[in-house]
């Protein structure tokens, strides 16, 4: 079964950088699957941020692209989410998933507890 | 991009209702469609994917069916643990949910 739990801090400065890491346990992170960064406002929908594969191939959502690394660390069997020059409109959960792609088709079929995070001086 | 559209954004029902729930693409995704359940407090849990194939582990009370442009998502007698926001995704999509009470 495989678990992923968020980490990193719950408050961030505005105009700071929000870090956060996924630590991915009772599988690889190195299995043909993409591992992904979704967010959700207080009281809102879902959005993803971007995904990575093992390789260090990466996807973002355009919205976000300009603001948004992330990377992947194998021998820790985890990835990371750097989202910079953060505001309010940046405070929300962050969860992490696993991305299953199959043929054309994808699912987010894992995901973690989730972390919140505050945007606030 | 592809557009996802839900319908309701809120429904009230019995215990023991069929429920109805209904979102639509911008454009043709064929069957790349699937419904994730999420309660307060918790990550979304995928039930249904590729439009109507039911995830391991998953009551059988929910369903899904539909192609191209229009799916449907089904609880045929609701429960009272199925109280949740439910969110139909395609891609790096979601639909803005559909938050299902009890009446």
């Amino acid at each position: 079964q495989v678990q992923l739990q968020e980490s990193g801090p719950g408050l961030v400065k505005p105009s700071g950088t929000l870090s956060l890491t996924c630590a991915v346990s009772g599988g690889s992170i190195s299995s043909s699957n993409w591992w992904s960064w979704i967010r959700q406002p207080p009281g809102k929908g879902l959005e993803w941020i971007g995904e990575i594969y093992h390789s260090g191939s990466t996807n973002y959502n355009p919205s976000l692209k300009s603001r948004v690394t992330i990377s992947v660390d194998k021998s820790k069997n985890q990835f990371s989410l750097k989202l910079s020059s953060v505001t309010a409109a940046d405070t929300a959960v962050y969860y992490c998933a696993r991305t299953l792609v199959v043929g054309l088709g994808s699912r987010f079929d894992y995901w973690g507890q989730g972390t919140l995070v505050t945007v606030s001086s | 991009d592809i557009q996802m559209t839900q319908s309701p954004s809120s429904l009230s029902a019995s215990v023991g209702d069929r429920v109805t729930i209904t979102c639509q693409a911008s454009q043709d995704i064929s069957n790349y469609l699937n419904w994730y359940q999420q309660k307060p407090g918790k990550a979304p849990k995928l039930l249904i994917y590729d439009a109507s194939n039911l995830e391991t582990g998953v009551p059988s009370r929910f369903s899904g069916s539909g192609s191209g442009t229009d799916f449907t998502f089904t609880i045929s007698s609701l429960q009272p643990e199925d109280i949740a926001t439910y969110y139909c995704q395609q891609g790096f999509t979601f639909g803005p949910g559909t938050k299902v009470d009890i009446k």
